[in-house]
Parts: C-alpha cells; sequence; structure tokens
C-alpha cells in the first residue's frame, strides 16, 4: 500500500545526541514528506523529498530516499528536548494526491 | 510565513446535529484535503478537492460529509447528522505549485 511504516515505533535519547528514524513503503512514489507532530497538536511540515532525489538537508534534518529499497530515513542531528513529538512520513503516488499515514515514531529527548 | 488556519479549534455537538468545521487554505493554493485523526488512532485522509470539485475520498467521507469552497479563501467540511464515532481531530491541508501539503492546526470535534 501507499502507507509509510515508521520505525522504530518509540525512540528515546539523551539531548545532543543524533536521533534517526525509518520509514517504508510499498507502491512506487512520486515524493515522500516527513512530518512532526506534538501530542494534540497539528502536523508541521519538516521536509519533502522527491523521487528523483536521494538526499535533502534542512538545518538539522537529513532525510534520505532509496526507491529501490522503498525506503526513507530522518535523521536529526544534535537532538533537543524541544524535538520530542511523534514524527511521520506520508509518500505520496501523485505529485498532489493525498498523504497516507502510518503510527510514526514517537521521540523522547531527555534534558 | 502563510499558514493553514482552522476554526474552531474545539468544537462541542450533540449527536444527529450538523457541524461545520472551517479552513482557510494558504493564499494561492489549488489543492484541499481535510483529514480526521481519532484520538491515539492515524491520521486518515477524507477527502481531496481541487478545481471546485472532489478529486477523490475515502470510504470514511460518506453521504454525510460534504466539502464545499464558498469563496475564494474557505474550505469547508460539512457532518450532516453527526456520530459518536465522528469525535476526532479534523485537519485540513492545502498544496500550491510545489510538492509540499501544509497542515492546518485541527479542530477537535467532540460529539456527545
Amino acid at each position: 500500500s501507499q502507507q509509510g511504516e515508521e520505525d522504530p515505533q518509540a525512540l528515546s535519547i539523551q539531548e545532543g545526541e543524533n536521533a534517526t528514524m525509518n520509514c517504508s513503503y510499498k507502491t512506487s512514489i512520486n515524493n515522500l514528506q516527513w512530518y512532526r507532530q506534538n501530542s494534540g497538536r497539528g502536523l508541521v511540515h519538516l521536509i519533502l523529498i522527491r523521487s528523483n532525489e536521494r538526499e535533502k538537508h534542512s538545518g538539522r534534518l537529513r532525510v534520505t530516499l532509496d526507491t529501490s529499497k522503498k525506503s526513507s530515513s530522518l535523521l536529526i542531528t544534535a537532538s533537543r528536548a524541544a524535538d520530542t513529538a511523534s514524527y511521520f512520513c506520508a509518500p505520496r503516488i501523485t505529485n498532489a494526491g493525498k498523504s497516507t499515514f502510518g503510527d510514526g515514531t514517537t521521540l523522547t529527548v531527555k534534558p | 510565513e502563510p499558514e493553514v488556519t482552522q476554526t474552531p479549534s474545539h468544537q462541542v455537538t450533540q449527536m444527529g446535529q450538523e457541524v461545520i468545521l472551517r479552513c482557510v487554505p494558504i493564499s494561492n493554493h489549488l489543492y484541499f484535503y481535510w483529514y480526521r485523526q481519532i484520538l491515539g488512532q492515524k491520521v486518515e485522509f477524507l477527502v481531496s478537492f481541487y478545481n471546485n470539485e472532489i478529486s477523490e475520498k475515502s470510504e470514511i467521507f460518506d453521504d454525510q460529509f460534504s466539502v464545499e469552497r464558498p469563496d475564494g479563501s474557505n474550505f469547508t467540511l460539512k457532518i450532516r447528522s453527526t456520530k459518536l464515532e465522528d469525535s476526532a481531530m479534523y485537519f485540513c491541508a492545502s498544496k500550491g505549485t510545489n510538492y509540499e501539503q501544509y497542515f492546518g492546526p485541527g479542530t477537535r470535534l467532540t460529539v456527545t
């Protein structure tokens, strides 16, 4: 299915450490977007990577995409307590198509 | 930075009542979406809207639901006769000519 599945389900690290989250999907995609959601809040766009891209950076975020393995990863470097949230990947089959979400990775960054 | 806004932030309604959830997408965006998230569950797609018509809808989006773009700025989701199981966080999203979908902060709907 189009749905992204994040792994691990939960991740707990110390402030300053790096956090890596993975996403797998099953269909060919046009693009994949990563979001952050704080408890009870909306989904915040972090970074989008297109199917013809392999890696993108934005500040402390690094996203990779391997279309042959149908997987993506999100790396947050030098994590902060404020990074504590749930992280979701949303693969999309078409440019304007729907996003389909998995259960996310719950990241806890301990001060 | 432009953002998607939603009103109200919290709506409480009685079962069987009609509710309208409102969204103001980012100006000059052309694609609009509604999603919902039942407490503790995944975010689920409801419907997408482009060029004044529904482009895709999920199984959840039955005859009780409708969407409308009544003017050049608002995008609404109407639930005609609410059920207890409609209680959820409802998110509006919009997309422009770029690839990114931007989400609003959500409306928490509580049906009693």
